[in-house]
């Protein structure tokens, strides 16, 4: 079984700040990980991936996310936010056991504030 | 290339109507996956092929949904005598191979009147 819990539903930032959106995962196998983002009215953006190769993962965007595994979490950050990050973000895992069948986040909201 | 396309974008209903929904994978991409997205359920899974295979149906919420796919292409997402909670958007993604990075479309926005 797997599963994911976003601690934020909404984040608020203003823009030049760092951000920073956390996310705790469970899974009976290692996981593969990852962010996506859904900007208003559009689909799903895959921003970064982690697979085991390396707990630091870079993506789009400026964001990278580190992978923990005594912590059992995976939080995305971003030094310096700009106004086009606004957007929602989704933290998923898909647990390898089998098929990639995804298992997402309730979601954190971004806003960034001029 | 090409990513995931969706059709349509928007489709409103009547309750009791049936509605299709069609998915074209990114070419080549052999496993093909769809979700729905609502308000209060967030993210769910609903249906995962390989190939013209759904070896998972588990998601489909009842047996009012259905679907297919064919050619190891283009996959239609059925909904029978569609209720109010049906409303949500359905997504689409495909991956190369079952253990790849999925893909999303835009999605359908499905509205039951």
């Amino acid at each position: 079984a797997q599963s994911v819990t976003q601690l934020d539903s909404h984040v608020s930032v203003s823009e030049g700040t760092p951000v920073l959106l956390r996310c705790n995962y469970s899974s009976s196998y290692s996981p593969s990980l990852f962010w996506y983002v859904q900007h208003p009215n559009k689909g799903l953006q895959l921003l970064l991936k982690y697979t085991s190769a390396a707990t630091l993962v870079k993506g789009i965007n400026g964001f990278e996310a580190e992978f923990k595994k005594s912590e059992t979490s995976f939080h995305l950050t971003k030094p310096s936010a700009h106004m086009s990050d606004a957007a929602e973000y989704f933290c998923v895992v898909s647990d390898n056991s089998g098929y990639s069948t995804l298992t997402f986040g309730k979601g954190t909201m971004l806003l960034v504030s001029p | 290339g090409a990513g995931v396309s969706q059709s349509p974008s928007n489709k409103v209903t009547e309750k009791g109507k049936d509605v299709e929904l069609r998915c074209d994978p990114i070419s080549g991409h052999t496993a093909l996956y769809w979700y729905r997205q609502s308000l209060g359920q967030g993210l769910e899974f609903l249906i995962y092929f390989q190939g013209n295979s759904a070896p998972d149906k588990s998601g489909l919420p009842s047996d009012r949904f259905s679907a297919e796919r064919t050619g190891g292409s283009v996959s239609t997402l059925t909904i029978q005598r569609t209720q109010q909670e049906d409303s949500a958007v359905y997504l689409c993604a495909s991956s190369q191979d079952w253990a790849d990075t999925q893909y999303f479309g835009p999605g359908t926005r499905l509205t039951v009147l």
